[in-house]
């Protein structure tokens, strides 16, 4: 069965810190697509990244990067030197190649980032 | 510029009182979604179609239902409103294998 866990219910960091969110994946799939949506206050999920099981090269946008190691089933996302603007529910979602496009979603993690 | 759109945003109902939510999109995808999030559980699956005329259970797909009569549309229709169905619900649209562009969410109250 497919199942997708964030540990991490919360997290609380000073403006400028590095952070890190979890995600861990299970899949019986070979194929399969892993993706991270954020939810700022205003409510709306924004799409920030998708990655495919035959792809495990990092990805770094700007501050933002991924780690997606198959051999511990993760993909974690890090922001670095956070903002107050980073602050925000994010969450990690698989879609399994069998199942076709449907998300299946972590609980989500919140990234609170004070000045 | 193409968009998904949900109305109404908010929603107050009784409970036992039908309620349609309604999702269109621009994107012309051929896939489409209905979420709900709650705290604690993230974002579930109710119902999605894959298009016209076709439509499939998620994994809390009781008491609700779906039709899918063209391409940009897919109404959610709650047969019996239950205070267990207060939530904000989310309507999602996607080309295959590709990533799902989200509406702006119905907030919606059962009484």
């Amino acid at each position: 069965a497919q199942k997708v866990t964030q540990a991490q219910t919360e997290i609380s960091v000073v403006e400028k810190e590095d952070v890190t969110l979890d995600c861990v994946y299970e899949t019986r799939d070979t194929t399969y697509y892993l993706f991270w949506y954020k939810q700022p206050p205003s409510g709306e999920l924004v799409f920030l990244i998708r990655r495919n099981s035959f792809d495990e090269q990092n990805e770094i946008s700007g501050r933002y990067s991924w780690n997606f190691q198959k051999s511990t089933s993760s993909f974690n996302f890090t922001i670095t030197a956070s903002q107050v603007v980073d602050s925000a529910v994010y969450f990690c979602a698989l879609s399994e190649a069998g199942n076709t496009d449907k998300l299946i979603f972590g609980t989500g993690t919140r990234l609170q980032v004070f000045p | 510029d193409a968009e998904i759109t949900q109305s109404p945003r908010h929603k107050i109902t009784e409970t036992g009182r039908q309620v349609t939510l309604a999702c269109h999109q621009t994107w012309n995808h051929n896939n489409m979604f209905w979420y709900r999030q709650d705290l604690g559980h993230g974002l579930r699956l109710i119902h999605y179609s894959y298009g016209v005329q076709d439509t499939n259970k998620g994994e809390v797909s009781d008491g609700y239902s779906v039709s899918r009569s063209n391409t940009e549309d897919l109404p959610l229709t709650l047969e019996s409103a239950a205070s267990s169905q207060t939530s904000v619900y989310f309507c999602a649209s996607s080309e295959v294998r590709d990533e799902q562009f989200f509406g702006p969410g119905t907030r919606l109250t059962v009484l």
